[in-house]
């Protein structure tokens, strides 16, 4: 069964105390592994994506990362503006050429100044 | 700001009723999805259509429909409400079938 773990839960971080998010998948031929940040009451936002391992994306203080088991959010130097749900989500071969998202339950981050 | 619309934001409503939530995508995006929210599961894929057409479903309860109008805008229908129907209700739009979601701001359900 295609599956999506993410770790820590919860994490609290100082203003500028860099951490890292971890996302664990287990799926039949990933075709792609998304990262999106929820803010509370509020439609997740998309982050990232990324298709094949090695491969690192970054955005200002989030830089995303890929291998074949797992993928990790760094965030460096977070800000309290950083403070959020992180969401992870995987497409994979067992879904066809459909668009299917299946969802970790996600870190809540928050950083305190 | 997605691009993509959601009405209602609040739909508070009894048992055994039926809502229809609506979503209009990003313009030019021709799949959108339905995923529930819910505390205790996390975010669930229900359903995506393309272009007009059923693409793919998750699970669905059989008391939910939807559907994808020719001007691309879709409605989920909530039937036979149940009390743990209770959650949030998010559309999601991409331009093609397999890429990049991007949601819209949600409806709060609940079922009293």
């Amino acid at each position: 069964e295609d599956q999506v773990t993410q770790s820590p839960e919860a994490l609290r971080l100082q203003e500028g105390e860099s951490s890292s998010l971890n996302c664990s998948y287990t799926v039949s031929g990933l075709r792609g592994l998304f990262w999106y940040r929820q803010d509370p009451g509020k439609g997740p936002e998309f982050l990232f994506t990324l298709y094949s391992a090695g491969e690192e994306k970054e955005k200002e203080r989030l830089k995303a990362t890929l291998t074949k088991k797992e993928s990790f959010l760094h965030i460096t130097a977070p800000k309290p503006e950083d403070s959020a749900t992180y969401l992870c989500a995987v497409q994979a071969g067992t879904t066809g050429n459909t668009g299917k998202l299946i969802f970790g339950q996600g870190t809540t981050l928050q950083v305190k100044p | 700001d997605s691009g993509v619309t959601q009405t209602p934001k609040h739909l508070i409503t009894a048992t055994g009723q039926r809502v229809t939530l609506r979503c209009s995508p990003r313009s030019g995006d021709l799949s959108v999805y339905w995923y529930q929210q819910s505390l205790d599961q996390g975010l669930q894929f229900l359903i995506q259509y393309y272009n007009g057409e059923e693409r793919a479903k998750g699970n669905i309860l059989e008391r939910f429909s939807a559907q994808q109008f020719p001007d691309l805008h879709s409605e989920l229908n909530l039937s036979s409400l149940e009390l743990g129907d209770s959650a949030l209700y998010f559309c999601a739009s991409s331009a093609r079938l397999a890429n990049e979601q991007f949601f819209g701001p949600g409806t709060r359900l609940t079922v009293l």
